[in-house]
């Protein structure tokens, strides 16, 4: 069955600090995975996108790896900010009919 | 570049009424996303588009909810009649493809709250 398990579901951590985030799946066949942000009461904005060939891509402080052999895939916030408070969502699109499948999501909070 | 445009942006019901979300894609965009999200939990898809033919609707509660894309450009989602458990955030995102990779764009979503 195709799957996308994130870990862990919420997380606090203080404003500077970093965090790293987990997305694991079981989609296959695969074609790339995506990184969502989603800010309370709105719709997910999209941070990075990456390639079965694509093992690390960078979007200002957002930085997402890949490993397609062992099918997972991580996102590192470095000195977070209070605006990086957010739901963020792994995707993966793949399967044999070519879908996207969602993740639960991790909660972020940055506290001051 | 003007984003997805959704509207109404909150909705509040009674059960057994009807409700209808309306969303304009990006221009250009053939592909046409509708989502359910539910508090807590991740988008699920209710119904995709291709111009203004059905892709996928395998999701799509059909005894209640039906949508449509008749020119292939906005469209619209309905529920007839809403339950309690159809509140949630819903979703519009539409697509285009450069190479091998399609780029997602979504709507700010509109709340419904069924009472």
């Amino acid at each position: 069955k195709n799957q996308v398990e994130q870990s862990p579901q919420s997380l606090i951590i203080l404003e500077g600090k970093n965090c790293t985030l987990q997305c694991n799946y079981t989609v296959s066949p695969f074609s790339n995975l995506r990184w969502y942000k989603q800010d309370t009461g709105r719709g997910p904005v999209s941070l990075t996108i990456m390639t079965f060939s694509e093992n690390t891509k960078s979007n200002g402080r957002y930085t997402a790896t890949l490993d397609a052999d062992t099918k997972q895939s991580s996102l590192h916030i470095t000195a977070s900010q209070l605006s990086d408070s957010a739901s963020y969502i792994c995707v993966v699109y793949g399967g044999s009919q070519g879908n996207l499948i969602f993740g639960k999501g991790t909660k972020l909070s940055v506290k001051p | 570049e003007a984003g997805v445009a959704q509207s109404p942006r909150y909705k509040i019901i009674e059960k057994r009424q009807s409700v209808a979300f309306w969303c304009n894609p990006i221009s250009g965009h053939a592909t046409l996303y509708w989502y359910q999200q539910i508090l807590g939990q991740g988008p699920k898809l209710l119904i995709q588009f291709q111009n203004n033919g059905v892709v996928d609707d395998s999701q799509l509660p059909k005894d209640r909810f039906s949508a449509e894309r008749l020119k292939g450009v906005d469209s619209t989602l309905k529920i007839q009649p809403a339950k309690l458990e159809d509140s949630a955030m819903y979703l519009c995102a539409s697509s285009h493809t450069s190479g091998r990779v399609e780029t997602q764009y979504f709507g700010p979503g509109t709340r419904l709250l069924v009472l």
